[in-house]
């Protein structure tokens, strides 16, 4: 069955420090992956995907996210936080078409002045 | 293009009552999933509907169902509700066709309907 971990349940950076958010799969075939993020009282927006190639791929507001198929995991990272960056962020693996997404139980962002 | 919408955005229901919440997919999007999200079990899948037909289902009772009409909109209905079916509901539209390739079955989520159950 497909998996994902995400080990930081909250992380607390301070405005202008990078950041990385941890995130390893479980998954029998190809994976495809994504991260999400989730503002309060808000649905979910697509930060990054991967689904094959370069395994640095690059996303939305700064963000980026590195394969490492060796490692089963898909970090996400970013070199400055803003606070407007607060939120919570979700990793996700899904199947080739990618109708069933399986998440992890998210990161929540804190970002002090 | 309109994103996805949701609607109601909040519910307040009593036990043992039914509810019905609606999505409407991006325009041209054949594909709606629905998510059931709370703070202990987190983000889980429900079902995806594509064409008017269900597709894939996940472990939920069968008190939770869905359906999708000819303009891809799609209603969730929950029965007899319970305490624990208090929840954000999210529903996320993707293309679902086998042309264009994965990027084109991206999902995007609307803003959810928070469902309270007293």
């Amino acid at each position: 069955a497909q998996s994902v971990t995400q080990p930081d349940i909250h992380i607390t950076v301070s405005e202008g420090a990078s950041l990385e958010l941890r995130c390893n799969y479980s998954y029998g075939a190809t994976p495809y992956l994504f991260w999400y993020v989730q503002s309060p009282g808000q649905g979910l927006q697509l930060l990054l995907k991967y689904f094959s190639g370069d395994t640095l791929v690059q996303g939305i507001k700064g963000f980026e996210a590195e394969f490492k198929r060796s490692q089963s995991s898909f970090n996400l990272r970013k070199p400055s936080v803003h606070w407007s960056d607060a939120a919570e962020y979700f990793c996700a693996v899904g199947p080739f078409g990618n109708e069933k997404l399986t998440f992890g139980t998210g990161t929540r962002l804190t970002i002090i002045p | 293009k309109a994103g996805v919408t949701q609607t109601p955005r909040y519910l307040i229901k009593t036990r043992g009552q039914q509810v019905t919440l609606s999505c409407s997919p991006i325009s041209g999007h054949r594909s709606v999933s629905w998510y059931q999200q709370t703070p202990g079990q987190g983000l889980q899948f429900l079902f995806e509907y594509f064409s008017e037909t269900q597709r894939n289902k996940g472990n939920f009772p069968g008190r939770f169902s869905g359906r999708q009409f000819s303009n891809s909109r799609s209603e969730m209905n929950v029965s007899t509700l319970e305490l624990g079916d208090s929840a954000l509901y999210l529903c996320a539209s993707r293309d679902g066709g086998a042309l264009g390739g994965l990027a084109k079955n991206i999902q995007y989520f609307g803003a959810g309907t928070r469902l309270s159950v007293l």
